[in-house]
């Protein structure tokens, strides 16, 4: 089944500690990109990546940091999460750019820093 | 950059009547404008799309129209199901190709 998979799906931890979201799609998708969701803001994008190698900055990129080392993977690294950084967090991947395409959304990471 | 505003924030229709959304985009070069339903627990998923070349288009009981001279989109469900109670996002994508812009998005609630 073609999808996005992200993992954990719920997250509680405490500041400062690093943490990494995992993002995986099985499509050959070239870009790849993180969306963080919060209520009355819609979807902020957080990083993109138009394909293995290349990563660039959405929206709000502060505090979080990316690596696409292969085509298939884009996680999403907290080097020290603070609690404005509890949200929801979506990884999206497209066959291109996403105004060819459109998205396909993993399920969501809820993140809870305390 | 673009930013893209949706009304209401909340709408409540009983069932079999119709819903509308309205977005307005402040990027004038956007030519991609597709709508995300996301239901509970969940990830957005695509229901319809308009490109900029297309004033209207359709698919079963939903419709999405764009007036680019008003820099306005909407989305139009008719004879409202339970099953369509959700949130949906509204989003705009410009000539750089490389993201969606959404609106604040729009809890759907249909009354049986």
């Amino acid at each position: 089944e073609a999808q996005v998979t992200q993992n954990p799906r719920y997250l509680i931890t405490v500041t400062g500690k690093k943490l990494t979201v995992t993002c995986s799609q099985n499509m050959n998708h070239e870009y790849m990109s993180w969306y963080r969701q919060d209520p009355g803001l819609g979807l902020r994008q957080i990083y993109y990546s138009m394909n293995v190698e290349v990563t660039d900055k959405g929206d709000v990129p502060e505090g979080y940091k990316v690596s696409r080392k292969e085509k298939r993977n884009f996680p999403l690294i907290l080097e020290s999460p603070s609690p404005n950084q509890t949200s929801l967090y979506f990884c999206a991947s497209s066959l291109a750019g996403a105004e060819d395409y459109g998205y396909t959304f993993g399920s969501g990471t809820r993140l809870t820093v305390v | 950059g673009e930013n893209v505003e949706q009304h209401p924030s909340t709408l409540s229709v009983q069932e079999g009547d119709s819903a509308v959304i309205k977005c307005t985009y402040s990027d004038s070069a956007s030519n991609y404008f597709p709508w995300y339903k996301q239901e509970l627990g969940k990830g957005p998923q695509l229901i319809i799309d308009i490109r900029s070349n297309v004033g209207e288009k359709k698919d079963q009981r939903i419709a999405v129209t764009l007036n680019k001279t008003a820099k306005h989109f909407s989305l139009h469900i008719t004879e409202t199901q339970p099953e369509d109670s959700a949130v949906y996002f509204c989003a705009a994508s410009g000539a750089a190709g490389n993201k969606l812009t959404f609106g604040g998005g729009t809890r759907v609630l249909v009354k049986p």
